[in-house]
């Protein structure tokens, strides 16, 4: 089964200043691995995904991620951050669909990061 | 476009009561799922629908049932709420149901079990 760690619970970081969140997974095939973003109160939001090919992804909101499969990490970056990018950060890895059963594909999540940033 | 709209967004109930989570997209997905988020543990996929007409236990199941009404409706009951029940619940769909389909969430509603 797959499975998701983010490391990190907390991070606080100036205004301005760059941004690593770190993603760890475990899973026996090719990843696919996504990023989401939830403000306060909100749903969740993709940030950018990747399935193949190049292994630096670029996402929404200056956001970044790179692949590295030999260290099975998907990290997100942001060269320099702004005060409303304050939110959790969750990093999810897709199983591919079961076709012989039917079942959907499923997402599992990492538990998080809570992004603070300070003026 | 609304996306995925969900409610109630905030709900108290009584241990014993029931109720049901109302979850509607407007996008003509196919695939429609819910979650709970709950505090260190990021988010559980309680029960999904891949199709019209079809629903499939997530890893989280008891204690729930669903409901996919028609392509658009999919909600989400609980017929003897128990405190552990307690949480976040988002509603989410997809184009379809590949693992490589973007899944757009709802805003959540926050259900508090006494």
């Amino acid at each position: 089964a797959q499975s998701v760690t983010q490391p990190d619970i907390h991070i606080t970081v100036s205004e301005g200043a760059s941004l690593e969140l770190r993603c760890n997974y475990s899973y026996g095939a090719t990843p696919y691995l996504f990023w989401y973003v939830q403000s306060p109160g909100q749903g969740l939001q993709l940030l950018l995904k990747y399935f193949s090919g190049d292994t630096l992804v670029q996402g929404i909101k200056g956001f970044e991620a790179e692949f590295k499969r030999s260290q099975s990490s998907f990290n997100l970056r942001k060269p320099s951050v702004h005060w409303s990018d304050a939110a959790e950060y969750f990093c999810a890895v897709g199983a591919p669909r079961a076709v012989s059963t039917g079942t959907a594909s499923k997402l599992t999540f990492g538990t998080g990061t809570r992004l603070q940033v300070t003026l | 476009n609304a996306g995925v709209t969900q409610t109630p967004k905030f709900q108290v109930l009584k241990t014993g009561q029931s109720m049901t989570l109302q979850c509607a997209q407007d996008m003509n997905h196919n695939s429609m799922y819910w979650y709970r988020q709950d505090p260190g543990m990021g988010l559980r996929l309680i029960y999904y629908s891949a199709s019209e007409g079809t629903t499939d236990k997530g890893e989280v199941p008891n204690g729930y049932n669903v409901s996919r009404l028609n392509k658009r409706e999919f909600s989400l009951r609980l017929e003897s709420a128990a405190p552990s029940q307690t949480s976040v619940y988002f509603c989410a769909s997809s184009a379809f149901s590949a693992f490589t389909d973007t899944q757009y969430f709802g805003p959540g509603t926050r259900l508090t079990v006494l």
